[in-house]
């Protein structure tokens, strides 16, 4: 699998956008940039993915570099309940179904 | 609640003694897998099963470790003779198999402690 590299930590204020970043050099054509998230105490959740182009959904925006190296997950609008560990993977498309975890960035917010 | 249940939530046994966890998955899914995490760690792969097919192990399952999922619903993971090494939290996950934007649903977990 192709590895990823995030910051171990950052902090950001309540109802401020949060921008984590994820870099990828090594990922292939195929992969798709998927992030997870790990509140205290519980077990991870989808938070979104991506192939190429910039996503939304109800829970976040992932904004993707157009070589595909690097990507950032935006919290629009924290709050505290968005304090977690985040979780960049990349899945190949055939054959890796399998998640793989980094050390992901723990984020805290800030009242 | 649909969501994925595991059991026992937390676990304390003493080294040498057999220990079994149990997951219910999503009852949709047909894929279920077993990770394991250390304090401050990311979650490892175990193993995972499509209906009741194992079909990958990680090198991290020795020999004390099994899982099974025996009709394709709940799968169980056995560990004997527990070592202290093996305390961790236990997750479990399921999905519908849909390659590389397959989304795992996890459940919350069951911690070990081996004393």
């Amino acid at each position: 699998d192709a590895k990823t590299t995030q910051p171990n930590s950052m902090e950001s204020n309540e109802e401020e956008p949060v921008h984590l970043p994820c870099n990828h050099s090594t990922i292939s054509g195929t992969d798709y940039i998927h992030w997870y998230r790990q509140l205290p105490s519980q077990g991870p959740e989808y938070v979104i993915h991506g192939l190429t182009s910039n996503v939304n959904n109800r829970m976040a925006s992932l904004a993707i570099a157009e070589d595909r190296k690097s990507s950032t997950l935006i919290l629009h609008r924290a709050t505290l309940r968005d304090a977690a560990v985040y979780y960049c993977i990349l899945r190949g498309r055939f054959g890796n179904e399998k998640l793989t975890f980094g050390t992901g960035t723990r984020l805290t917010i800030i009242p | 609640d649909t969501g994925v249940s595991q059991n026992p939530r937390h676990k304390i046994t003493k080294r040498g003694q057999n220990v079994t966890f149990r997951c219910d998955p999503i009852s949709e899914h047909n894929r279920l897998y077993w990770y394991r995490q250390t304090l401050g760690q990311g979650p490892e792969f175990l193993t995972y099963f499509q209906n009741e097919a194992q079909l990958e192990k990680s090198r991290l399952l020795s020999d004390r470790f099994s899982a099974e999922r025996p009709k394709g619903s709940f799968s169980t993971l056995e560990i004997q003779r527990t070592e202290q090494g093996d305390s961790a939290m236990y997750l479990c996950a399921s999905s519908l198999a849909k390659g590389a934007i397959e989304t795992q649903y996890f459940g919350p977990g069951t911690r070990l402690l081996v004393l």
